[in-house]
């Protein structure tokens, strides 16, 4: 059973406008999560994190919203590019890193 | 320029025959190890090592092993490849296990095993 996921495969937005990617979590031993971004033939790059005693953290156009209860995060793009265009992975940890999972991923386009 | 780098770059291969993917690091991270990426199934770590000499199952190790003879290099060695371990490599190495130190990413070896 995944212990994280990421409902939506693929998102399209246009350019200009919100980009929201979503990740759900199981395990509530997670304390730590992140959100990476990779682009055709790389691998993948930090984006972005947040601690479980947050439930914001931003970094630019880029937001991350962590709902504990929820056991739900999201990263917000604002405004998208079309540089944007990657895979986004969602991945989360306990405060060790004996536990370090990441999600399937979520395909974005941003369109022009 | 900090890097990771893994070779080669794409690699088709036969049932049986053994290979070595190279990782290199020149960030002196002591943490480094090896996922396979697969569609709908993100990133699964294989094997990790903590530093030089210590080396430990990920989640998916079966029918792969490591060696850490030096703190820059990282091979994975596929003994007798097989079909199901055609997918995307990635080698990641960070200062420490610790989450909170950012892992620094190859650029992936895509291996077909026919």
């Amino acid at each position: 059973d995944q212990q994280v996921k990421q409902n939506s495969p693929s998102l399209s937005v246009q350019e200009g406008r919100i980009s929201i990617l979503n990740c759900d979590y199981t395990n509530s031993m997670f304390d730590y999560f992140l959100w990476y971004k990779k682009y055709p033939a790389e691998g993948p790059t930090f984006l972005i994190s947040i601690s479980s005693i947050k439930d914001k953290n931003e970094d630019g156009r880029f937001t991350v919203f962590l709902n504990k209860s929820a056991k739900h995060l999201s990263l917000h793009i604002v405004p998208s590019q079309p540089g944007d265009s990657a895979v986004y992975f969602c991945a989360a940890s306990d405060n060790y890193g004996q536990n370090f999972v990441f999600g399937p991923g979520t395909r974005l386009s941003v369109l022009p | 320029e900090a890097q990771v780098t893994q070779n080669p770059r794409y690699l088709i291969t036969v049932t049986g025959k053994k290979l070595t993917v190279t990782c290199s690091q020149n960030m002196n991270h002591e943490y480094m190890s090896w996922y396979r990426q697969d569609p709908g199934l993100g990133l699964r770590q294989i094997y990790y090592s903590m530093n030089v000499e210590v080396t430990d199952k990920g989640d998916v190790p079966e029918g792969y092993k490591v060696s850490r003879k030096e703190k820059r290099n990282f091979p994975l060695i596929l003994e007798s490849p097989s079909p199901n371990q055609t997918s995307l490599y990635f080698c990641a190495s960070s200062l420490s296990r610790n989450p909170y130190n950012e892992q620094f990413f190859g650029p992936g070896t895509r291996l077909t095993v026919l």
